[in-house]
């Protein structure tokens, strides 16, 4: 099976754009969520989407928002984009059931100047 | 409030030693899952292995072992006969059956370099 993909890998926006990131999960996996890294706060929790519907939110603002689409591919999108945005973000496919191990992605690295 | 400590911020060994990397959690649930990552340089986060909160055997697969005592709270990951390509930055990782669907809790990560 091929693995979770995620387009763009590198990204560098302006403060104040916004910007989609793109996952698709393994075949046959309906849950995708997200996580952003960074030096200091380390992995954190964005959101869970599963059969196309939000199933579970981490601690951000709503800049930061997501989609699911019937195929279980997911987008996310930050708006009005911060300095502070800058991070790795790594999207995770899973089954769907509680506690089943993630698969993740390459990641996308976003740089906001 | 569920956690994740792993106190052990960097480690640094010679190839062939033993490590052992430490991680202690915190859960109000009964039910839980455990899990170790490994994020090579690359940047992607390989899943090693899932624990549940009933199953305390320790497991064994190849060079990695892991130690998981619920009268302690930790769930530890020992390396044997360590090689440079084990060099990484390794997380563990909390999830409770209920209501985090999908939400891993990670601990901040031992970053590990096995010397030549």
């Amino acid at each position: 099976k091929a693995g979770v993909t995620q387009t763009p890998r590198y990204l560098i926006k302006t403060r104040g754009q916004q910007v989609t990131l793109s996952c698709s999960p393994i075949s046959g996996h309906r849950s995708v969520s997200w996580y952003q890294q960074t030096p200091g706060q380390g992995l954190q929790f964005l959101f869970e989407y599963f059969s196309e519907t939000q199933r579970n939110k981490g601690n951000f603002p709503g800049r930061f928002s997501g989609r699911q689409f019937s195929n279980s591919r997911s987008e996310m999108n930050v708006s009005t984009l911060e300095l502070g945005d800058s991070a790795l973000y790594l999207c995770a496919s899973s089954p769907g059931q509680g506690g089943d191990e993630q698969y993740f992605g390459p990641g996308t690295r976003l740089t906001v100047t | 409030a569920q956690k994740v400590t792993q106190a052990q911020t960097e480690i640094s060994v010679v190839e062939k030693e033993d490590v052992t990397l430490d991680c202690v959690y915190e859960t109000r649930d009964t039910t839980y899952y455990l899990f170790w990552y490994k994020q090579p340089p690359s940047g992607e986060l390989v899943f090693l292995i899932r624990r549940n909160s009933f199953d305390e055997q320790n497991e064994i697969s190849g060079r990695y072992s892991w130690n998981f005592q619920k009268s302690t709270s930790s769930f530890n990951f020992t390396i044997t006969a360590s090689q440079v390509v084990d060099s990484a930055v390794y997380f563990c990782a909390l999830s409770e059956a209920r209501g985090s669907q999908g939400n891993l809790i990670f601990g901040k990560g031992t970053k590990l370099s096995v010397k030549p």
